[in-house]
């Protein structure tokens, strides 16, 4: 079965930029979307087909795909950006999430 | 405003059913596929299954494939997840996600809402 491979943890110091990686066979092939989830809350939509942001997403919030590698970028990372993130991807008619990365900021 | 309100969770034994609702409201249910995922407590989250806007196009995870079944009513704007032969494992809190663009099941626009979620805790 497809799977999503997310680094388990990510340090930031507040304004500076986070990247969270999530690899793939032939990733760059699909669409990637990535979810914020903060503890006991759902999880919140912050890119979709890979680059795109749904509308109240803040601009610093980017994402890339290519190749085996789907990135998103947190730019001027912010504490309230402290959070799990998992990618999410579909294949062979599922849906495949990372196990997600918890962004420590401090 | 969008919403998606789950219930019927709750504490059962190994080996019995119980069954899900998610009713949404704010958009054009009828338009729109919908999934069911889980999250373990302390764990990631896990895709269960989608069903197409018109209902007639199911998918489902590997491990609850012959035991869960999703369902619409779209008359209810309302979706089902029927779970059968509960296992330990099933303990999660169970979200309904709807898609990010319509007509569309695979997940391309993302899960744009999510309802709050429903705790199943399957324990003897």
């Amino acid at each position: 079965s497809y799977e999503l491979t997310q680094t388990p943890s990510v340090s930031v110091s507040p304004g500076q930029t986070a990247s969270i990686t999530c690899s793939g066979d032939i990733l760059g092939d699909k669409y990637v979307s990535w979810y914020q989830q903060k503890p006991g809350q759902s999880p919140v939509l912050v890119i979709y087909q890979d680059l795109k942001r749904p509308s109240g997403i803040p601009e610093r919030f980017s994402g890339s795909n290519s190749g085996t590698t789907a990135t998103l970028t947190i730019s001027g990372t912010q504490a309230m950006d402290e959070a799990d993130y998992y990618c999410q991807a579909w294949d062979r008619s599922s849906v495949v999430f990372g196990g997600g990365t918890k962004l420590t900021v401090l | 405003q969008v919403q998606l309100v789950e219930s019927g969770g709750g504490v059962v034994q190994p080996g019995r059913s119980l069954r899900l609702s998610c009713a949404a409201s704010g958009f054009n249910f009828t338009t729109y596929a919908i999934h069911w995922v889980r999250q373990a407590p302390g764990k990631g989250l896990e895709w269960v299954a989608v069903i197409s806007y018109a209902g007639n196009n199911k998918f489902y995870a590997d491990s609850v494939k012959g035991r869960f079944t999703i369902a619409r009513d779209n008359s209810k704007n309302t979706l089902y997840l029927q779970m059968n032969s509960l296992r330990v494992e099933d303990t999660a809190v169970y979200y309904c996600a709807k898609e990010g663009i319509t007509y569309y099941y695979d997940s391309s626009g993302g899960f744009d809402h999510w309802g709050q979620g429903t705790l199943v805790t399957v324990s003897s």
